[in-house]
């Protein structure tokens, strides 16, 4: 399967520190997601980036994407304490029918 | 509003047992999914319905069995649990625009399931 993969696995800050989580990704891709699991609850989706952008922002969220390298990061600036989550990449594969989940990054902020 | 909910939150049962897991959406999408996350909380794809239509169906045991009795709505029945089967299931939804082409899913909270 054509699965994200995240790297680091596990993260842990200080509050107000920023957080950098980096994707891989095996084949060509119509868009790379990004989502945040707290614990106890569903995923929530954060940014979707297409394939023919390089970087998004969403409020202290910077998503790059470099498709040479197959590869996308996930930059959160000047972390909470609520921001304390799992952090899961998803691709979409053109000619699949589904997202391929990574196996997700867990970040503590410690305040 | 609550836009994917899903039913019960917690289902502790004994093995062997039949039981079922409700989902509903109220944002008009008209897929919907069935995903598993072990205890390593990896996400794997069970099921997707299109308006109505099976579109996925993964290597699953066919204990497993999706309903969907409108696009707002897919149930999960499942017979017969077995130890295994422990995990959290999750319902999600999305409007998805063509192949490939995936929109975001908006997810339920989960149905923790624990087989005794």
């Amino acid at each position: 399967s054509q699965q994200g993969e995240e790297d680091p696995q596990a993260l842990s800050i200080q509050e107000g520190e920023n957080a950098t989580m980096n994707c891989s990704y095996k084949t060509s891709i119509n868009n790379l997601q990004w989502y945040r699991q707290n614990s106890g609850r569903g995923l929530v989706h954060l940014i979707l980036i297409r394939s023919n952008e390089r970087e998004k922002h969403s409020g202290r969220l910077r998503v790059t994407l470099d498709t040479s390298k197959k590869s996308s990061s996930l930059l959160i600036t000047a972390s909470r304490a609520a921001d304390t989550a799992s952090y899961f990449c998803a691709t979409a594969f053109y000619g699949n029918n589904r997202l391929a989940f990574g196996k997700g990054n867990q970040v503590v902020v410690i305040p | 509003d609550t836009a994917v909910s899903q039913t019960p939150k917690y289902l502790v049962t004994q093995m062997g047992n039949d039981k079922s897991i409700k989902c509903e959406q109220n944002l008009g999408h008209d897929t919907m999914y069935w995903y598993k996350q072990d205890s390593k909380k990896f996400l794997k794809i069970m099921f997707s319905y299109n308006n109505k239509e099976l579109i996925i169906n993964e290597t699953v045991p066919n204990r497993f069995s999706p309903k969907s009795p409108d696009k707002a709505h897919l149930n999960l029945h499942i017979n017969s649990l077995e130890l295994g089967d422990s995990a959290v299931y999750f319902c999600a939804s999305s409007q998805n625009t063509g192949r490939g082409n995936f929109q975001p899913q908006h997810f339920g909270d989960g149905t923790r399931l624990s087989i005794l």
